[in-house]
């Protein structure tokens, strides 16, 4: 089965702060995205990745960015968080293929104060 | 990308079947569809995926009609255990994007 890993369930952080999201993959996947999901908006896609070190914006990239230094990791990062940043993060992995499932961690939820 | 449009929330009762549709009327000819699941604060879990006509799995199955409008995803014999949000995307064979929308929150009673 694949293990997809995200380092932290709850993180309490301040406007202001750096903070690092982490998820780990353990079935070779290429591809790694970062959603948030918010009520009523659903699921939207902040940033993806297709190899090491490529990054894609997604639909709401502002405020974020990503590293992918290697092949299972893929992190989350907001430079200096903001309370509309509060939400559910979920990192997902595909295989090598435009049209494979996704598989998802468990979330991270994130309030900034 | 072609958007997907599916009732906001559905009863039902233990034991019934549960048809869920969606209408992607915009789609293109490399388009997939696929469901997926979500539990209250997990990930999403993928479902089934299909292109045409029927695809059954050990969980659901997935009616396509011909035009390729819409689908609908079929639970037989709901439980309690099934009680979550269903997502149909409509997912690019070109590009692999794909579009999250609300959702249908299924509830099912005892």
């Amino acid at each position: 089965d694949v293990k997809v890993t995200q380092s932290s369930r709850y993180l309490v952080k301040r406007t202001g702060e750096k903070v690092f999201l982490e998820c780990v993959q353990d079935m070779d996947h290429e591809n790694m995205f970062w959603y948030r999901q918010d009520p009523g908006l659903g699921l939207r896609l902040i940033y993806f990745s297709y190899d090491v070190k490529m990054k894609e914006k997604g639909d709401i990239p502002e405020g974020y960015s990503v590293s992918r230094e290697k092949k299972e990791r893929f992190s989350l990062i907001l430079e200096s968080a903001s309370t509309n940043q509060t939400s559910m993060y979920l990192c997902a992995t595909r295989w090598d293929g435009n049209t494979g499932e996704l598989f998802f961690g468990e979330g991270s939820r994130l309030t900034v104060l | 990308l072609a958007k997907t449009t599916q009732p906001i929330s559905m009863d039902s009762y233990e034991g019934q079947e549960v048809n869920i549709t969606c209408s992607h009327n915009n789609i293109a000819t490399n388009d997939y569809i696929t469901w997926y699941q979500q539990f209250p604060s997990q990930g999403p879990r993928f479902i089934i995926q299909g292109y045409k006509t029927k695809v059954t799995n050990e969980v659901a199955s997935l009616f396509i009609p011909a035009d390729r409008k819409s689908s609908t995803l079929s639970l037989p014999r709901v439980s309690l255990s099934d009680t979550a949000v269903y997502y149909c995307l409509v997912v690019s064979g070109n590009t692999g994007k794909l579009i999250f929308g609300q959702g249908t929150t299924l509830q099912v009673k005892p």
